[in-house]
């Protein structure tokens, strides 16, 4: 089975852009969370998507947005980039909700610079 | 709310020495802890889990790690490391409620040769 993919894998855009970051989940898997990976912050959660809906969400500015297709694709999007936005942005995937301790897979990841 | 502190942001060691990463948690709920694997320029990989039963779980290339409830601890443990163990190690919780995963700041493991 290929595993998590995520396009594209790096990224440079200028502050005030928007960016949308894509992620195919393994072929099954309904779940698909997304995460940001800085220096300062660490690994910290971003949202989790299960059936096209958001299932959870974690502290993050409203600038920060996603959303799951009808074939468990999902693609996260911010708007009004900052500098602090700059990072790498991991998309993890599961059969089932990470609430009944699915295993994540991760994908590789989109590094994101903001300038 | 839930934090996981890894007090070590990197451990050198020598090939085929132990190594011993240090992870301790806070939650007021029951947990599910886990270790990941973080080789360069790739994402995580999961090494290994606590969800119940024994607290003593394994991995498949050599790592174990033991869950101490008293301690809250989740220390990971290799008793012989190879030089393809060089990698990051991120420790983490989940509470009994599955809504997310908390990640702590990463240890460095470098092994020398």
């Amino acid at each position: 089975k290929a595993g998590v993919t995520q396009t594209p894998r790096y990224l440079i855009k200028t502050r005030g852009q928007q960016v949308t970051l894509s992620c195919s989940p393994i072929s099954g898997h309904r779940s698909v969370s997304w995460y940001q990976q800085t220096p300062g912050q660490g690994l910290q959660f971003l949202f989790e998507y299960f059936s096209e809906t958001q299932r959870n969400k974690g502290n993050f500015p409203g600038r920060f947005s996603g959303r799951q297709f009808s074939n468990s694709r999902s693609e996260m999007n911010v708007s009004t980039l900052e500098l602090g936005d700059s990072a790498l942005y991991l998309c993890a995937s599961s059969i089932g909700l990470a609430a009944y301790q699915e295993t994540q897979y991760f994908g590789p990841g989109t590094r994101l610079l903001v300038l | 709310a839930q934090s996981v502190t890894q007090l070590d942001s990197q451990v050198p060691v020598f090939e085929e020495a132990p190594v011993e990463l240090r992870c301790n948690y806070s939650s007021s709920v029951s947990v599910y802890l886990f270790w990941y694997v973080q080789y360069p320029n790739q994402g995580l990989q999961l090494l290994l889990k606590y969800l119940s039963g024994s607290t003593l779980v394994e991995s498949i290339n050599g790592f174990e790690a033991e869950f101490n409830k008293s301690q809250t601890s989740f220390h990971l443990r290799k008793p012989s490391v190879h030089i393809s163990d060089t990698a990051e190690y991120f420790c983490a919780v989940m509470d009994n409620a599955g809504n997310m995963l908390t990640f702590g700041g990463g240890t460095r493991l470098m092994v020398k040769p």
